[in-house]
């Protein structure tokens, strides 16, 4: 079993939906939860991270649930610049470092 | 630009070369982390640096693999007798600590890879 886990995809949405994705890891001493945008051949970058309170950027709120395991993403009024894969990343404070463990990623195409 | 650069940007090899990729971080990050991303996967943890000292290797990192981090600024990862499951990208990403949290949470900042082709 992978570590993390998210459904690929990919969504296909039309410009203005809303759309949740949802990712559960399986390490509970994971200490520190993101979600990493990756735009097709190039790195990934920080969207936003997760707490358990929840928190909001804009259109983006990110859940996490501890006792559950589960992270989610929810994303408002979506854009076609939206179009990308949305990675979630756990971190667990290992030999001094905060290694990232990825999921494998859920596509997200917006379409007019 | 003050990100993270890694060069080769692509690099195409026949299978039992040896190839060596370099990762200048963002100016002042003393932690640098190799990690390999595969077609449809996420990217995967090869290694990771505080300054100068390499404190915890990915088993993926076989005996094939080294990387070193000489003077605490810039990182290569070599890789001898390149097979071709070794063709993927190849990410850098760099991350400043915190002066005074142990179990800080550094944000790592990636630079746009190199991708190798092992033919």
């Amino acid at each position: 079993r992978k570590e993390v886990e998210q459904d690929p995809g990919p969504f296909n949405v039309p410009e203005g939906a809303t759309v949740a994705f949802n990712c559960t890891y399986s390490n509970s001493a994971s200490q520190s939860f993101f979600w990493y945008r990756q735009d097709c051949r190039k790195e990934p970058k920080l969207l936003m991270s997760v707490y358990s309170s929840g928190n909001e950027d804009g259109r983006f709120t990110a859940q996490l649930n501890r006792a559950s395991q589960y992270i989610s993403l929810l994303i408002r009024d979506s854009k076609l610049s939206d179009s990308a894969t949305y990675l979630c990343v756990v971190t667990a404070f290992t030999g001094g470092g905060n290694k990232l463990t990825f999921g494998t990623g859920t596509q997200l195409k917006v379409e007019l | 630009d003050t990100g993270v650069s890694q060069d080769p940007r692509h690099k195409i090899t026949k299978r039992g070369q040896n190839v060596t990729f370099r990762c200048d971080p963002i100016s002042e990050h003393n932690r640098l982390y190799w990690y390999r991303q595969t077609l449809g996967q996420g990217p995967e943890f090869l290694t990771y640096f505080q300054n100068e000292a390499q404190l915890e290797k990915s088993r993926l990192l076989s005996d094939r693999f080294s990387a070193e981090r000489p003077k605490g600024s810039f990182s290569t990862l070599e890789i001898q007798r390149t097979e071709q499951g070794d063709s993927a990208m190849y990410l850098c990403a760099s991350s400043r600590t915190g002066a005074t949290s142990f179990l800080n949470t550094d944000t790592q900042y990636f630079g746009p890879g190199t991708r190798l082709t092992v033919l």
